[in-house]
């Protein structure tokens, strides 16, 4: 594998489920983060992790849960979602510092019914 | 966080066509990004630009860094059809936090 994937691509869920999603980077970065995409809304960013750490949580909802075990793993915790949380979900890593190229993964598409 | 405008939100355009496309803000940025993002796809880096007055080129595409330093535009040569896909302009609003305007879907008629 290379650069930035995402597991699993698609995701259909209610509101009382409890899901994960994956991410995995195979850049050597430091540095990772999720995006939220929804139609007719640009790119938000939800959180940024600096060598493992949060550095970031831009005003996330607390349903919306991130992890990163390692600098190559992050995995966002999904419980209780609401319809309106169906998006484009974004992984993305870079080397840590300011202004450093982000890769992005393929996303998963969400479905909250 | 700050707005960035983008323009036009979308265009149909002819192959072969010349495509503008711009982003302004009321906030004054040290670099400027464009994205492209393929269909099914996360965006991909197409041009960084660092200095105000800027011009890059990257093949059939230039990007120009605003001299107020609030606006961005790209510009894309004699389109192709793969040229399609949303292309989204970029701002760092401190560290490593990427802000995106709305960005612009690109339609290419054969």
């Amino acid at each position: 594998e290379t650069g930035v994937t995402q597991t699993p691509r698609h995701l259909v869920m209610g509101m009382t489920n409890k899901k994960s999603l994956k991410c995995e980077q195979h850049l050597g970065h430091n540095a990772m983060y999720w995006y939220k995409q929804s139609a007719k809304k640009p790119l938000e960013l939800m959180f940024v992790y600096n060598f493992k750490e949060q550095t970031e949580n831009n005003s996330v909802p607390s349903r919306f849960s991130p992890e990163c075990p390692n600098s190559s793993h992050l995995f966002l915790h999904l419980h209780t979602l609401q319809p309106e949380d169906s998006a484009l979900y974004l992984c993305a890593s870079s080397h840590g510092g300011s202004n450093n190229e982000q890769f992005f993964g393929p996303g998963t598409r969400l479905t909250v019914l | 966080g700050q707005q960035l405008n983008q323009s036009p939100q979308s265009m149909f355009i002819q192959e072969g066509e010349d495509v503008s496309m711009n982003c302004t803000s009321s906030s004054i940025f040290n670099t400027w990004l464009w994205y492209k993002q393929d269909p099914g796809e996360g965006p991909v880096l197409l041009i960084a630009l660092y200095k105000a007055g800027e011009l890059t080129s990257n093949g059939r595409l230039t990007a120009q860094f605003g001299i107020t330093r609030k606006d961005s535009f790209l510009n894309i040569s004699a389109s192709i059809p793969s040229d399609v896909g949303i292309y989204f302009c970029a701002v760092y609003e401190g560290g490593n936090m990427l802000t995106f305007g709305g960005g612009t879907r690109l339609m290419v008629k054969p």
